[in-house]
């Protein structure tokens, strides 16, 4: 099955400066890459997601980048701000059981930034 | 009206009890999943239903029931759970997953936090 693998675990940057996630998976079947954003006490929150046709894409300040060739993509954050702090899931989509999907999660990158 | 609703937030019951987490949404998806998520891990897929039908079931123990009345709700049946079962307990949907080639965008509710005694 599909494997992702996200990397840092823990996060830690000062208001204003930019924060990286990266993820790797193992499927070269999976084809949509999605970000999830998790508060404390809330369920996970698409923040922005990344088809395998297409290399970037940019919302405001978080912009995510895929490279298929080597199976990892990447969440930045620019102009960090402490209501960016939050756990950061990273996951990859494969076909699963004929039509369906199946969303397998990274481990999670808790993200604080500092005032 | 983007949300999934999920009832209640939280839930205290012992081994013996039977409980039922609900959840609902009015987006017209005709997907919708149970997760459960320990602390500090990442959601892990329990069940999904398709067009009402179940369609993913993740080798998850019998004593979890899950159940679709209609296009808008989902339930999931509690009976003599273990102490090891307590976790966050997330719903979501997505629009349409018999479209191939095209991952689903999720949204989740807030869950239900469960604690078993």
């Amino acid at each position: 099955g599909e494997n992702v693998e996200q990397h840092p675990s823990t996060l830690s940057v000062q208001e204003g400066d930019s924060a990286v996630i990266k993820c790797t998976y193992s499927d070269s079947a999976s084809n949509y890459f999605p970000w999830y954003k998790q508060e404390l006490g809330k369920g996970p929150q698409l923040i922005i997601d990344i088809r395998s046709n297409v290399g970037e894409k940019k919302d405001q300040r978080i912009a995510v980048t895929l490279n298929k060739t080597a199976k990892h993509f990447s969440l930045h954050i620019t102009e960090t701000q402490p209501e960016d702090s939050a756990v950061y899931f990273c996951a990859a989509s494969i076909e699963s059981g004929g039509s369906n999907y199946k969303l397998t999660f990274g481990k999670g990158t808790l993200l604080t930034v500092n005032p | 009206d983007t949300e999934v609703t999920q009832t209640p937030k939280h839930l205290v019951m012992g081994m013996t009890n039977k409980k039922s987490l609900k959840c609902e949404q009015h987006m017209g998806h005709r997907a919708m999943y149970w997760y459960k998520q320990k602390a500090k891990k990442p959601p892990e897929l329990m069940f999904v239903y398709s067009y009402e039908k179940l369609s993913i079931n993740e080798s998850v123990p019998s004593r979890f029931s899950p159940e679709c009345p209609n296009s808008s709700l989902l339930n999931l049946h509690l009976h003599a759970l273990q102490p090891e079962d307590s976790a966050l307990y997330l719903c979501a949907s997505s629009q349409e997953i018999r479209l191939r080639g095209v991952g689903e965008k999720l949204f989740f509710g807030s869950g239900t936090q469960l604690s078993v005694l």
